[in-house]
């Protein structure tokens, strides 16, 4: 199962932010959180990635509280390309450890 | 560069044939997975190679699915005397290497509809 809790689906006006909400109560030490999205009928595409500190690259930020049980996605300025469905995922960087997908939240940014 | 191809996107078989669908990862890529998507899910885990060793095949469902990749590179996954709750997208990902800090690069899919 899962071990991370997103909202079924969110709405966002187009070149608003976006902040995507998820719970992962039961995060151990050496888990990352990960974010993923999909957009429909393509792959998963990788989004950022953190430990504890708060990450921000070219697509995004993500912000991890400091008991690291939540974080937030931030998408700063949403396109309509921005709608898609969002995964939030923990995962320990073993070796080959997979991704535990849930159904994610589905993102709809509107003109 | 390239990234993940699948070939083939759409595939449609009649139930109890066999099918074979392929993966070529990214060059150079030692870390290959396979999952499976059903309509309105997220992908699951199916099975873990690395370089020509299979790993971790802990999710495939049955004996009638089984995963290769002889040489470290291309990976087929074939289905035996497929079954109409086959249907769904299957998912390859590869990634460098496993560590600290990989991400995992997906293809496109292949939709697999069995009648």
């Amino acid at each position: 199962d899962a071990k991370t809790t997103q909202p079924p689906s969110m709405d966002c006006a187009e070149g608003r932010a976006a902040n995507l909400p998820c719970n992962h109560s039961t995060i151990s030490g050496n888990e990352y959180v990960y974010w993923y999205r999909q957009i429909h009928s393509q792959g998963p595409q990788y989004i950022i990635h953190g430990l504890k500190n708060n990450e921000t690259n070219e697509m995004a930020s993500l912000i991890i509280t400091e008991d690291r049980k939540s974080s937030t996605l931030i998408l700063p300025h949403a396109t309509l390309r921005d709608t898609a469905v969002y995964y939030c995922i923990v995962r320990a960087d073993n070796y080959g450890q997979n991704f535990v997908f849930g159904p994610g939240t589905r993102l709809s940014v509107l003109p | 560069g390239a990234g993940v191809s699948q070939s083939p996107r759409y595939k449609v078989a009649k139930r109890g044939q066999d099918v074979a669908l392929r993966c070529d990862p990214i060059s150079g890529h030692v870390s290959l997975f396979w999952y499976q998507q059903a309509l309105g899910q997220g992908p699951e885990f199916l099975t873990y190679f690395q370089n020509e060793a299979q790993l971790d095949k802990s999710g495939l469902p049955s004996d009638r699915f089984f995963a290769e990749r002889p040489e470290g590179s291309v990976s087929t996954l074939k289905i035996q005397r497929t079954q109409q709750e086959d249907s769904a997208v299957y998912l390859c990902a590869s990634s460098l290497r496993e560590g600290l800090n990989n991400e995992q690069f997906f293809g496109p899919g292949t939709r697999l509809t069995v009648l």
